[in-house]
């Protein structure tokens, strides 16, 4: 869905290091969400964000650290990457407050860490 | 707790013919259902959703599903399958009390094949 971006789209990393995938949505919507996808398990939520005051660990959120910059951007880093964090990883947006309960996806960052 | 299970890894089917992708859900009170799909090296992409009302719903690309709380079924069918079908579909429910989140539940993804 072109209204919702992520930068950068792929990367390769050493472990060790610190990286920051960049989440951009153009829709309006306040709830934003990090996750990562691994074969065979589907989607699993990392964190996800009310507002820009809000901010909320999903069910693996250790390891990783967001930041809401504003309504628009949301932010997910990785303190000190390994490699079990190879995955790929989608930010999605949300607006239930219009009754639109389905969330909208990004292209997703595919993160290699060797 | 609350899940989302789609018990096929895999489905095949031949070009023309109807396709069916199995989910069942176990979550308390009313569920809201939704059906996405993910095609390589894209996002996911919303195709329908239940929420309430009649128990059959369509949606993208002439994809249906059809609710069955009896059997807390949310089965995805379409009746003529294209190659272009190829993809992988998630299932995923809306994590009840939730609340103003909206948090959805995945299931782990059914690949479909859909063979010339």
């Amino acid at each position: 869905d072109a209204d919702v971006t992520q930068t950068p789209r792929n990367r390769i990393t050493k472990t060790g290091k610190r990286i920051m995938l960049e989440c951009s949505q153009t829709k309006g919507h306040d709830r934003m969400y990090w996750y990562r996808q691994d074969p065979g398990l589907g989607l699993r939520l990392i964190y996800y964000s009310f507002d820009v005051k809000d901010i909320n660990k999903g069910e693996i959120s250790d390891g990783y650290s967001v930041s809401r910059q504003a309504q628009a951007k949301f932010s997910l880093s990785l303190e000190s990457a390994i490699p079990n964090q190879t995955a790929l990883y989608f930010c999605a947006t949300s607006d239930p407050g219009q009754g639109l309960f389905e969330q909208y996806f990004g292209p997703g960052t595919r993160l290699t860490v060797t | 707790a609350q899940s989302v299970a789609q018990p096929e890894d895999q489905v095949n089917v031949a070009e023309g013919n109807p396709l069916t992708v199995k989910c069942t859900y176990s979550v308390s009170g009313n569920p809201y259902l939704f059906w996405y799909v993910q095609y390589p090296n894209r996002g996911l992409q919303f195709l329908l959703k239940y929420i309430t009302g009649d128990n059959l719903v369509k949606g993208s690309y002439g994809f249906e599903a059809e609710f069955n709380k009896s059997q807390t079924s949310f089965h995805l069918k379409k009746p003529s399958a294209l190659v272009s079908d190829s993809a992988l579909y998630f299932c995923a429910v809306r994590e009840p009390f939730s609340g103003g989140y909206n948090k959805l539940i995945f299931g782990a993804g059914t690949r479909l094949a859909v063979h010339p």
